[in-house]
Parts: C-alpha cells; sequence; structure tokens
C-alpha cells in the first residue's frame, strides 16, 4: 500500500499474555520507528531501526518490549507477559532518510497505531 | 535532555477565526522543529518543519509556525480557521545530529473549531 500499515488495529490482551504487533513500511523507506502513546499524552520513542539494525532501543520501558526488522522492511513489536501499564497506542512511523541525514528524518509516516489494552 | 511544552491541552475556536497553538522546548543543544497534526481515527501527519533557514515556515492547509531561538519556541499559526482543522495538535523535536533523529513530543493541544 501507500501508506505505513500496522496489525492489529485494536487488541485486547489478558494480563500475562504474550503479544506482537506488526507494522508494514512504506517501500523503500530506510528508517523505522516505535512509538508508545499512552492516553492523553504525546508519542513516546521506543526504538530506532536503520534497515535492519536496531541502532536505539533507550525507549523500550522493560525487557519484556523486545523488536526486530530482520530483513529492513517489516517490523514487529512485540510485548511478552504484559501488564496493565502496557496499555497504550503503539505507533510505527517510517521515513526515507537514514540517520546521517539527522533532521529529514524527523518528517515522518505514521501509520493508524495498534491499540492495546491490557485487562 | 530535550522536553516540549505545549501550553495549551485545549483551544476552542470559532470558524473564520484565527488561532495560535503555543510551544516551547527546551533543549542543551540546537534543535530541528516539527508540528505534526492527527485528525480523528487516523495516523499523525506531519504539517511543517524547521531544519533551517527562514525562521518562518509555511505548511500544509495554510499552517505557519515561527522559530524563536530566544524564547526556545515553535508556535503554529494560521489566519483563519476552518471546521475540518478540528484535530490534535503536537509539536516535536529532535537534536541536531542527533543519532536517529529521534523525536521528542509535546503532550499535544486539542484544537475544535466550533461554527
Amino acid at each position: 500500500g501507500a501508506g505505513v500499515s500496522q496489525s492489529p488495529r485494536y487488541k485486547v490482551a489478558k494480563r500475562g499474555q504474550d503479544v506482537a504487533l506488526r507494522c508494514d513500511p512504506i517501500s523503500g523507506h530506510v528508517s523505522l520507528f516505535w512509538y508508545q502513546q499512552a492516553l492523553g499524552q504525546g508519542p513516546e520513542f521506543l526504538t530506532y531501526f536503520q534497515n535492519e539494525a536496531q541502532l536505539d532501543k533507550s525507549g523500550l520501558p522493560s525487557d519484556r518490549f523486545f523488536a526486530e526488522r530482520p530483513e529492513g522492511s517489516v517490523s514487529t513489536l512485540k510485548i511478552q507477559r504484559t501488564q496493565q501499564e502496557d496499555s497504550a497506542v503503539y505507533l510505527c512511523a517510517s521515513s526515507l532518510f537514514p540517520r546521517a541525514a539527522s533532521g529529514r528524518t524527523g518528517e515522518l509516516f505514521f501509520g493508524e497505531g495498534s491499540r492495546l489494552t491490557v485487562l | 535532555a530535550q522536553s516540549v511544552t505545549q501550553l495549551d491541552s485545549q483551544v476552542p475556536v470559532f470558524e473564520e477565526a484565527p488561532v495560535e497553538l503555543r510551544c516551547n522546548y527546551s533543549s542543551s543543544v540546537s534543535v530541528y522543529l516539527f508540528w505534526y497534526v492527527q485528525y480523528p481515527n487516523q495516523g499523525l501527519q506531519l504539517l511543517l518543519k524547521y531544519l533551517s533557514g527562514s525562521t518562518l515556515v509555511k505548511g500544509i492547509n495554510g499552517f505557519e509556525a515561527e522559530f524563536n531561538k530566544s524564547q526556545t519556541s515553535f508556535h503554529l499559526r494560521k489566519p483563519s480557521v476552518h471546521i475540518s482543522d478540528t484535530a490534535e495538535y503536537f509539536c516535536a523535536v529532535s537534536e541536531l545530529y542527533n543519532q536517529g533523529g529521534k523525536l521528542i513530543f509535546g503532550q499535544g493541544t486539542e484544537l475544535s473549531v466550533k461554527p
């Protein structure tokens, strides 16, 4: 498709379950970001990929969170043993520009997000 | 560490009135600045950006913003709003030479345009 696609759009999990959220970025986009957006808040950075390399994972809140982009296109964010505080919208964004382009890497195309509710 | 403060969480305004959404940032180094808009049930969309050069930048849908380095502000303005401008607006900053262009977002301002 023409835009960033995320699935599932909605996910309800019981506390302790594992979840996997998928992001299909715009074809050819080098950079891929995951953000977490809690209710009423702005997006918060989780992790960054340049092609298949995960160059920054400083925003991942705990070791229960894991992200991968094995072939430099589709990415998966996995959350193990979900907790109620993990409830949020998880946003994926991609950019044509690599890290070296610095400011232009901030020109992001966002997906509609995956809303995770942990009961 | 960087931070972004959007001074108004909600801004109600009548159609065709002017509007200003305020954004202040804090950073120890030079930054790039962005405004993103999120329409209901849609993903965030880039509205405009300041990378360098003229401090007055124009974006889509008639919006503009002015970078003020001394006041560390990047306020968003539109001279006449439409009902269709109703959305959540996010100011964001990234540091020059930041590894990966990570954006730090403000908490958002909900613009509500009334007829």
